[in-house]
Order: C-alpha cells, then structure tokens, then sequence
C-alpha cells in the first residue's frame, strides 16, 4: 500500500462549481503538506503550503489538514475552466527537511467544463 | 535565467541507446532535484545536489542511471542501456537553500521504444 493515496479521477465539473480534491496517508511523522497544480506537458507549481493541521486560504482555494483522520483536502470555489489540470497531494515529515524529497500522490485530473 | 529549463523536451530513442537529459536551474538555486513521473503516476525522486555537498542518490532506480551538476549549475541526468520501462516524464526542480518552494521546469518527455 502507497502511503499517500489520491483519486485519479478523471473528475469533470461544470464551471462555477466547488471542487473537492482529496488525499489520505499512513504516515503519522508527516507534518507539511502541499498541493501542487500540473498543466498538460508542465512541470507542477506549488499551489498551497500548510504546516500541521487546520486550514489556509487563497483566493478561490482553501486546503485542509485533519491529522487525526490522516486526510487532507483541497477545495476550488468557483471553478473556472482555467483550473482544468492534474492536482497533486505531497507531504514529509519535520524529519526530512528536504523539501524536494516529499512524498507524492498520483495526483487527480480535473476538467472544468464551460 | 527566468524560469528551471530542460532540454530536450522529447526524446524518442532505441532500446539499449544511452540519452542525455539536461537541466539549467534559475540562476543562485543551490539545490536541484530530478522527478521521474510515469504516465498517471506521481512523482519518483530520483537524485538531489546541494551546493558542494555529495549528491543524494538515494532514489535511483538501477545503476544506468546516473547524474552530475557542473559547477553547481546545470545538471545532465544520463540513462545508459535505455529500457521501455525508462520511458516517462523525467522533470527538474532547483529551490533555494533551505526553501519549500520548488520550482520545476517543464521535463523531458522520454520514449523508448
């Protein structure tokens, strides 16, 4: 088993709509947990940047942690066509303080349509 | 330069052929990684440089690969005795010292066939 798991998907949504992206993972050390945004044929860009749990907003995207659960979610309000691309969950421990060296999920593809 | 570059953007090579995978960092990032992400998966460390320090090989899949940074600039990922399984998106990143914040470029899309 992976230990960090996410839904490929495809997830298709109308625009305008709130989309809800999801991540679960076994291991408790991890602390930092970030969401990344990959347009087809680019390399992924750092969306959201959380440290232990709770939750942190930006503009339409809002990313939570709940470590009790080991889950974390991110959600789009307000979807635009402009969102359609593949998300990716990454997380890691205080212990790796390598940032490059997180572990990734398999990321879920999002289309939102017209 | 502005952004992480890599080149070439596709590569389409032979089994048992040997490539070359550059990568040229933003100017001043002192560490710099190699991805490898296979079709629908995530993300698989593959090597990371820091400055002078010895490089963290700890991700590489066998001994075919193998990469250098020149002059704590750019990095060439070399893949020798190419497979099929090698073919996938091979992407760098290069962050700051210390930073959370990667920055990738846009891969080597590698086929073999």
């Amino acid at each position: 088993q992976k230990e960090v798991e996410q839904d490929p998907g495809p997830l298709s949504v109308p625009e305008g709509a709130i989309v809800s992206l999801n991540c679960t993972y076994s291991n408790s050390a991890f602390q930092y947990f970030m969401w990344y945004r990959q347009y087809s044929r680019k390399g992924p860009e750092l969306l959201m940047y959380t440290y232990s749990s709770g939750n942190k907003e930006d503009g339409r995207f809002t990313a939570q942690v709940d470590k009790s659960s080991k889950y974390i979610s991110l959600f789009i309000r307000d979807s635009q066509p402009s969102d359609s691309a593949t998300y990716l969950c990454a997380m890691r421990s205080l212990v790796d303080t390598n940032a490059g060296k997180s572990t990734f999920g398999d990321g879920t593809t999002l289309t939102v349509k017209p | 330069g502005a952004g992480v570059s890599q080149s070439p953007s596709n590569k389409v090579t032979e089994k048992g052929k040997d490539v070359e995978l550059r990568c040229d960092p933003i100017s001043g990032h002192t560490a710099l990684y190699w991805y490898r992400q296979s079709l629908g998966q995530g993300l698989e460390f593959l090597i990371y440089f820091q400055g002078n320090s010895a490089p963290d090989k700890s991700g590489l899949p066998s001994d075919r690969f193998s990469a250098e940074r020149t002059g704590g600039s750019v990095s060439t990922l070399t893949i020798q005795r190419t497979q099929q399984e090698d073919s996938a998106v091979y992407l760098c990143a290069s962050s700051p010292s210390g930073a959370n914040v990667l920055t990738f470029g846009a891969g080597s899309r590698l086929t073999v066939l």
